[in-house]
């Protein structure tokens, strides 16, 4: 029944290391994104696709480096990895993406710890 | 000046209490608002939209002033559960990419 899964939950890993985050949604929404929420709770977008498209990459790092396999699916991939990633990152959906009409759904999070 | 301000508090309040949030937004182009509500280790959930008009749902009331560019949040009679970070929430104000903008949040306690 969850709407908007993400694994992992917790992710804890040295510096250095390559780490991926996997989101999956099943409302039949067509627009996914990816966010970070600091140690300070600002909430910032990163990505979003819509129907596996690239439509908003923020000033990220290339480290980052998302893929949407199908509209379902929003997966987060981070390379070496630096102790100012740690942070909760959540992945989202909203049923298209025009932000005025269309409340978009949170998952759990994943906590990121590196160390 | 960050794009969308909030007091982060936390408010403590008790039982019964009528509080209010203010929020303010630099991006006079923003044409939908939001409060959305993130219980602690939690993910954000939408609270309700925020309409030129107002509008109400129960104990929660929303108001939007664009010429100030502000918005506010009033809950009446606070519950316990009630307590969390309210977030307001602003879109970018560009095209239609999804993008909104939130704000650090105001933390309440509500006490018994």
């Amino acid at each position: 029944d969850t709407a908007v899964s993400q694994t992992p939950k917790y992710l804890v890993t040295q510096m250095g290391n390559d780490k991926s985050i996997k989101c999956e949604q099943n409302l039949g929404h067509d627009t996914m994104y990816w966010y970070k929420q600091d140690s300070k709770k600002f909430l910032k977008i990163m990505f979003s696709y819509n129907n596996k498209e690239l439509i908003i990459n923020e000033t990220v790092p290339n480290r980052f480096s998302p893929k949407s396999p199908d509209k379902a699916h929003l997966n987060l991939h981070i390379n070496s990895l630096e102790l100012g990633d740690s942070a909760v990152y959540f992945c989202a959906s909203s049923q298209h993406m025009a932000a005025f009409s269309y409340e978009q759904y949170f998952g759990p999070g994943t906590r990121l710890t590196v160390t | 000046r960050k794009e969308v301000e909030q007091d982060p508090g936390p408010f403590n309040v008790p039982e019964g209490a009528t509080v209010a949030f203010n929020c303010t937004y630099s991006n006079s182009a923003s044409q939908s608002f939001f409060w959305y509500r993130q219980d602690c280790r939690k993910e954000p959930k939408l609270l309700m939209s925020v309409y030129s008009s107002g509008n109400e749902d129960g104990r929660f009331t929303a108001q939007l002033n664009r010429a100030s560019q502000y918005i506010s949040l009033l809950i009446r009679d606070s519950k316990l559960s009630d307590s969390a970070t309210y977030l307001c929430v602003v879109d970018h104000g560009s095209s239609n990419t999804g993008k909104l903008i939130f704000g650090q949040g105001t933390t309440l306690q509500v006490k018994p």
